[in-house]
Protein backbone atom coordinates (compact mmCIF):
# COMPACT_ATOMS: atom_id res chain seq x y z
CA UNK A 1 0.00 0.00 0.00
CA UNK A 2 1.14 3.38 -0.65
CA UNK A 3 2.18 5.53 1.86
CA UNK A 4 0.40 8.94 2.97
CA UNK A 5 1.65 12.35 4.22
CA UNK A 6 -0.28 14.41 6.50
CA UNK A 7 0.08 17.35 9.14
CA UNK A 8 0.63 17.42 12.36
CA UNK A 9 -2.07 18.91 13.56
CA UNK A 10 -4.47 21.94 11.99
CA UNK A 11 -7.03 24.08 13.96
CA UNK A 12 -10.33 25.33 12.82
CA UNK A 13 -13.20 27.82 13.67
CA UNK A 14 -16.63 26.44 14.24
CA UNK A 15 -19.22 26.47 11.53
CA UNK A 16 -16.19 27.10 8.73
CA UNK A 17 -14.99 24.14 6.28
CA UNK A 18 -12.25 22.34 7.61
CA UNK A 19 -9.79 21.42 5.12
CA UNK A 20 -7.56 18.64 5.89
CA UNK A 21 -4.66 17.75 2.95
CA UNK A 22 -3.34 13.88 2.34
CA UNK A 23 -0.02 13.28 0.03
CA UNK A 24 0.06 9.46 -1.27
CA UNK A 25 2.22 10.42 -4.08
CA UNK A 26 2.94 6.90 -4.79
CA UNK A 27 -0.65 5.57 -5.38
CA UNK A 28 -1.13 3.24 -7.62
CA UNK A 29 -4.00 2.74 -10.27
CA UNK A 30 -5.75 0.44 -8.33
CA UNK A 31 -5.77 2.14 -4.70
CA UNK A 32 -8.14 4.29 -3.47
CA UNK A 33 -8.04 6.76 -0.66
CA UNK A 34 -9.50 6.57 2.70
CA UNK A 35 -10.46 8.30 5.26
CA UNK A 36 -11.05 7.65 9.13
CA UNK A 37 -11.18 9.63 12.10
CA UNK A 38 -10.46 9.16 15.87
CA UNK A 39 -12.68 10.61 18.40
CA UNK A 40 -10.86 10.53 22.08
CA UNK A 41 -9.43 7.46 22.22
CA UNK A 42 -12.45 5.79 20.85
CA UNK A 43 -12.04 3.29 17.73
CA UNK A 44 -11.44 4.98 14.40
CA UNK A 45 -14.33 5.70 12.23
CA UNK A 46 -14.87 5.63 8.36
CA UNK A 47 -15.37 8.83 7.11
CA UNK A 48 -15.12 8.38 2.88
CA UNK A 49 -13.67 6.54 0.45
CA UNK A 50 -12.86 7.34 -3.53
CA UNK A 51 -10.77 6.32 -5.91
CA UNK A 52 -10.15 9.64 -9.01
CA UNK A 53 -13.77 11.19 -8.53
CA UNK A 54 -15.02 13.13 -5.94
CA UNK A 55 -17.12 11.94 -3.48
CA UNK A 56 -19.47 13.21 -0.79
CA UNK A 57 -21.58 11.81 1.62
CA UNK A 58 -23.27 13.24 4.61
CA UNK A 59 -20.26 13.38 6.44
CA UNK A 60 -17.48 15.27 4.62
CA UNK A 61 -16.72 15.46 0.81
CA UNK A 62 -13.07 14.08 -0.75
CA UNK A 63 -11.68 16.07 -3.43
CA UNK A 64 -8.56 14.13 -5.31
CA UNK A 65 -6.08 15.66 -7.64
CA UNK A 66 -5.93 14.27 -11.27
CA UNK A 67 -2.94 12.90 -10.87
CA UNK A 68 -4.46 10.99 -7.81
CA UNK A 69 -1.35 12.18 -5.59
CA UNK A 70 -2.86 14.17 -3.18
CA UNK A 71 -6.16 14.79 -1.93
CA UNK A 72 -8.39 17.21 0.42
CA UNK A 73 -11.19 15.98 3.05
CA UNK A 74 -13.63 18.70 3.98
CA UNK A 75 -15.80 19.24 6.50
CA UNK A 76 -17.76 21.48 5.11
CA UNK A 77 -19.27 23.23 8.40
CA UNK A 78 -17.24 21.67 11.25
CA UNK A 79 -18.99 21.61 14.84
CA UNK A 80 -16.75 21.22 18.09
CA UNK A 81 -17.82 17.43 18.31
CA UNK A 82 -15.15 17.05 14.91
CA UNK A 83 -12.66 17.62 17.25
CA UNK A 84 -10.54 14.18 16.44
CA UNK A 85 -7.52 13.03 14.61
CA UNK A 86 -8.37 11.79 10.94
CA UNK A 87 -6.09 9.35 9.03
CA UNK A 88 -5.85 8.93 5.32
CA UNK A 89 -5.19 6.09 3.78
CA UNK A 90 -4.84 4.44 1.07
CA UNK A 91 -4.64 0.49 -0.58
CA UNK A 92 -6.42 -2.14 -1.97
CA UNK A 93 -9.30 -2.46 0.33
CA UNK A 94 -9.26 -5.87 -0.74
CA UNK A 95 -6.34 -6.71 1.53
CA UNK A 96 -8.04 -8.19 4.18
CA UNK A 97 -8.76 -4.83 6.58
CA UNK A 98 -4.80 -4.80 6.76
CA UNK A 99 -4.68 -1.19 6.75
CA UNK A 100 -1.75 0.89 7.55
CA UNK A 101 -2.59 3.57 10.03
CA UNK A 102 0.20 6.45 10.19
CA UNK A 103 -0.05 9.27 13.05
CA UNK A 104 -3.04 11.32 11.37
CA UNK A 105 -4.04 15.20 11.57
CA UNK A 106 -5.18 15.99 14.95
CA UNK A 107 -8.16 18.95 13.87
CA UNK A 108 -8.96 21.04 16.96
CA UNK A 109 -12.21 23.06 16.54
CA UNK A 110 -12.41 26.00 17.77
CA UNK A 111 -15.48 28.25 19.16
CA UNK B 1 -26.31 -5.33 15.64
CA UNK B 2 -23.72 -4.86 18.50
CA UNK B 3 -21.43 -4.50 15.93
CA UNK B 4 -17.58 -5.25 17.26
CA UNK B 5 -17.68 -6.04 20.71
CA UNK B 6 -14.47 -6.00 22.99
CA UNK B 7 -13.61 -7.41 26.35
CA UNK B 8 -11.97 -6.63 28.82
CA UNK B 9 -12.29 -2.83 28.49
CA UNK B 10 -9.41 -2.25 30.75
CA UNK B 11 -6.50 -4.83 32.21
CA UNK B 12 -3.90 -4.63 34.31
CA UNK B 13 -1.04 -7.42 33.99
CA UNK B 14 1.86 -8.24 35.70
CA UNK B 15 5.31 -8.86 33.51
CA UNK B 16 5.18 -12.52 32.37
CA UNK B 17 1.46 -13.19 32.31
CA UNK B 18 -0.73 -14.26 29.92
CA UNK B 19 -4.13 -13.40 28.50
CA UNK B 20 -6.61 -12.81 26.03
CA UNK B 21 -8.53 -9.88 24.40
CA UNK B 22 -11.53 -11.01 22.66
CA UNK B 23 -13.08 -9.61 20.11
CA UNK B 24 -16.71 -10.41 18.67
CA UNK B 25 -18.50 -9.42 15.54
CA UNK B 26 -21.91 -9.86 14.38
CA UNK B 27 -22.23 -9.12 10.79
CA UNK B 28 -21.08 -11.79 9.48
CA UNK B 29 -17.76 -10.28 8.05
CA UNK B 30 -15.09 -12.57 6.74
CA UNK B 31 -12.14 -10.16 7.68
CA UNK B 32 -11.36 -9.45 10.63
CA UNK B 33 -7.70 -7.74 12.38
CA UNK B 34 -6.23 -6.63 15.52
CA UNK B 35 -4.18 -3.38 15.66
CA UNK B 36 -2.35 -1.84 18.88
CA UNK B 37 -2.20 2.08 19.29
CA UNK B 38 0.31 3.38 21.57
CA UNK B 39 0.46 6.96 23.29
CA UNK B 40 0.05 9.42 21.07
CA UNK B 41 0.70 7.55 17.95
CA UNK B 42 -1.52 5.97 15.26
CA UNK B 43 -2.48 2.56 14.50
CA UNK B 44 -0.52 -0.78 13.96
CA UNK B 45 -1.33 -3.86 12.74
CA UNK B 46 -0.58 -7.15 14.38
CA UNK B 47 -2.40 -9.78 12.96
CA UNK B 48 -5.43 -10.07 10.53
CA UNK B 49 -7.98 -13.04 9.23
CA UNK B 50 -9.50 -13.37 5.93
CA UNK B 51 -11.44 -15.91 7.48
CA UNK B 52 -12.60 -19.15 9.66
CA UNK B 53 -9.04 -21.01 9.82
CA UNK B 54 -6.65 -18.24 8.20
CA UNK B 55 -4.65 -16.01 10.03
CA UNK B 56 -1.53 -13.92 8.84
CA UNK B 57 0.95 -11.56 10.61
CA UNK B 58 0.52 -7.59 10.35
CA UNK B 59 3.14 -5.15 11.32
CA UNK B 60 4.21 -5.99 14.94
CA UNK B 61 3.32 -9.63 15.53
CA UNK B 62 6.02 -10.66 18.17
CA UNK B 63 4.52 -11.57 21.43
CA UNK B 64 0.55 -12.25 20.40
CA UNK B 65 -0.75 -15.13 18.97
CA UNK B 66 -4.36 -15.30 17.10
CA UNK B 67 -6.73 -18.06 15.80
CA UNK B 68 -9.95 -17.72 14.09
CA UNK B 69 -12.02 -20.85 14.73
CA UNK B 70 -15.60 -19.23 13.84
CA UNK B 71 -16.51 -15.96 11.57
CA UNK B 72 -18.12 -14.08 14.88
CA UNK B 73 -15.15 -14.17 16.78
CA UNK B 74 -11.39 -13.76 16.67
CA UNK B 75 -9.32 -13.56 20.11
CA UNK B 76 -5.66 -12.34 20.83
CA UNK B 77 -3.32 -13.81 23.17
CA UNK B 78 -0.57 -12.42 24.71
CA UNK B 79 1.94 -15.06 25.48
CA UNK B 80 3.95 -13.63 28.16
CA UNK B 81 2.81 -10.09 28.84
CA UNK B 82 5.98 -7.00 28.56
CA UNK B 83 5.95 -3.53 29.33
CA UNK B 84 6.10 -2.61 25.69
CA UNK B 85 3.03 -4.17 25.17
CA UNK B 86 1.46 -1.66 27.15
CA UNK B 87 -1.10 -0.22 24.51
CA UNK B 88 -4.71 0.36 23.58
CA UNK B 89 -5.66 -2.74 20.88
CA UNK B 90 -8.55 -2.56 18.76
CA UNK B 91 -10.14 -5.09 16.31
CA UNK B 92 -11.60 -4.49 13.53
CA UNK B 93 -13.89 -6.35 11.04
CA UNK B 94 -15.36 -5.80 7.32
CA UNK B 95 -16.84 -8.02 4.86
CA UNK B 96 -14.63 -9.34 1.71
CA UNK B 97 -16.84 -7.55 -0.58
CA UNK B 98 -15.06 -4.34 -2.99
CA UNK B 99 -13.82 -1.54 -2.24
CA UNK B 100 -16.93 0.15 -0.39
CA UNK B 101 -16.77 -2.65 2.39
CA UNK B 102 -15.33 -0.38 5.05
CA UNK B 103 -13.65 -1.03 8.48
CA UNK B 104 -15.93 -1.24 11.42
CA UNK B 105 -13.70 -1.08 14.95
CA UNK B 106 -14.94 -2.26 18.56
CA UNK B 107 -14.23 0.12 21.44
CA UNK B 108 -10.40 -0.84 21.98
CA UNK B 109 -9.12 -2.86 25.00
CA UNK B 110 -6.66 -0.53 27.47
CA UNK B 111 -3.72 -3.06 28.50
CA UNK B 112 -1.51 -2.22 31.24
CA UNK B 113 1.54 -4.41 31.75
CA UNK B 114 3.86 -2.91 35.05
Amino acid sequence: DAKTTQPTSMDCAEGRAANLPCNHSTISGNEYVYWYRQIHSQGPQYIIHGLKNNETNEMASLIITEDRKSSTLILPHATLRDTAVYYCIVGINTNAGKSTFGDGTTLTVKP
Amino acid sequence: NAGVTQTPKFQVLKTGQSMTLQCAQDMNHEYMSWYRQDPGMGLRLIHYSVGAGITDQGEVPNGYNVSRSTTEDFPLRLLSAAPSQTSVYFCASRSSGGPSDTQYFGPGTRLTVL
